[in-house]
């Protein structure tokens, strides 16, 4: 168990819906990252926060936004979904500098 | 951008060694990492390397040479465990939050 805890674990929903995944860093972490895992894309990233701050964004959607919570928990939200969007939606978390970041099981997205 | 180039698969015997490769292209660098993958899991860390060398951990080692872009992770005293990806990732230079992934080596161990 890596200490970062996301839910939910499993998501089925249709196209043009709107989903929100939720993500709870390891105690102390102030940075959380979110990737998104497909099987032609391999491990991409896609956002990073750092105590409620936007730090870097990588090649995320527009339909796609996330935030950080002053209690340091983060949340992905998904719109207009396309059955592209289906993949492992994974969050991670570090300490302040340090280079090892943990992962959490991830959000498998179904689109329908 | 980055470019990083890793084996698709490889498949070894219990007991061997077996060294995965992964180069990469970059404006700049900030470290590689090695993770590990067991499918329809989360990744783990493996290892880190910002300066040239080795560095060993276990039965895992994993090397670095900046000069020629490239890196790799040996895997000794292979377990049936041990059959996973391992992913190659280079944190970007202008970002420490954010790595790149390569597409990740299969490993298959087998009896």
């Amino acid at each position: 168990d890596s200490g970062v805890t996301q839910t939910p674990k499993h998501l089925i929903t249709a196209t043009g819906q709107r989903v929100t995944l939720r993500c709870s860093p390891r105690s102390g972490d102030l940075s959380v990252y979110w990737y998104q895992q497909s099987l032609d894309q391999g491990l991409q990233f896609l956002i990073h926060y750092y105590n409620g701050e936007e730090r870097a964004k990588g090649n995320i959607l527009e339909r796609f936004s996330a935030q950080q919570f002053p209690d340091l928990h983060s949340e992905l939200n998904l719109s207009s979904l396309e059955l592209g969007d289906s993949a492992l939606y994974f969050c991670a978390s570090s300490v302040t500098q340090g280079p090892e970041a943990f992962f959490g099981q991830g959000t498998r997205l179904t689109v329908v | 951008g980055q470019n990083i180039d890793q084996p698709t698969e490889m498949t070894a015997t219990e007991g061997a060694i077996v060294q995965i490769n992964c180069t990469y292209q970059t404006s700049g660098f900030n470290g590689l990492f090695w993770y590990q993958q067991h499918a329809g899991e989360a990744p783990t860390f493996l290892s880190y390397n910002v300066l040239d060398g080795l560095e060993e951990k276990g039965r895992f080692s994993s090397f670095l040479s900046r000069s020629k872009g490239y890196s790799y992770l040996l895997l000794k005293e292979l377990q049936m465990k041990d059959s996973a990806s391992y992913l190659c990732a280079v944190r970007d230079p202008d970002s420490w939050g954010k790595l790149q992934f390569g597409a990740g080596t299969q490993v298959v161990v087998t009896p």
